[in-house]
């Protein structure tokens, strides 16, 4: 049972924007930096966005980061078929001690 | 190039034991936390625990606490998760990651554990 929740799925044409929110508490969303994973099908995870709204090198900035109070959120602009993937973020608990993940979006290109 | 990769896993008894291994190579091993994390099939995922560079300082998520044990080799470039008491729920695909800016920054291809008799 995730301490963090997302939405099961989202869905938008190629070219639009979706955003991915993940909810959680003052233990962990709002006081840790939050991070975005994201799973293509058969692959492993792969880290997006670090520190709520910092990009890997090699990310493209059609994905971005936000956060406020306990509640971050994943942007992505102008989809692509490549995007077609599940999406998770993650972060440190506080009150439990250990690292959290959200309980996933599945994101669709329609 | 950062690369992890996973072995030991396969098939084992309710109750049996496995040790899984994660080989580093192509940043400083031992200046880095390291992460187990799993995902059963179809579910979400689970971090499983971490340890710091030295493996002084180890932590687990609840479900672990007692009965998976990670360790680390800094003169291997090697990261270990011994389970123990294993369960049907602990069947998974276990992935090692690196820790980075409160991350998981790099992460291996996964190696699938069964439990089943």
């Amino acid at each position: 049972q995730s301490v963090l929740t997302q939405p099961p799925s989202v869905s938008a044409a190629p070219g639009q924007k979706v955003t991915i929110s993940c909810s959680g508490s003052s233990s962990n969303v709002g006081n840790n930096y939050v991070s975005w994973y994201q799973q293509l099908p058969g692959t492993a995870p792969k880290l997006l966005i670090y520190e709520n709204n910092n990009r890997p090198s090699g990310i493209p900035d059609r994905f971005s980061g936000s956060k406020s109070g306990t509640s971050a959120t994943l942007g992505i602009t102008g989809l692509q078929t490549g995007d077609e993937a599940d999406y998770f973020c993650g972060t440190w608990d506080s009150s439990l001690y250990t690292y959290v993940f959200g309980t996933g979006t599945r994101v669709t290109v329609l | 190039e950062v690369q992890l990769v996973e072995s030991g896993g396969g098939l084992v008894q309710p109750g049996g034991s496995l040790r899984l291994s994660c080989a580093a190579s192509g940043f400083t091993f031992s200046t880095y936390w390291m992460n187990w994390a799993r995902q059963a099939p179809g579910k979400g995922l689970e971090w499983v625990g971490n340890i710091n560079q030295d493996g002084s300082e180890k932590k687990y998520a609840d479900s672990m606490k007692g009965r998976f044990i990670i360790s680390r080799d800094n003169t291997k470039n090697s990261l270990y998760l011994q389970m123990n008491s294993l369960r049907a729920e602990d069947a998974a695909v276990y992935y090692c990651a690196r820790g980075q800016s409160w991350s998981l920054d790099y992460w291996g291809q996964g190696i699938l554990v069964t439990v089943s008799s």
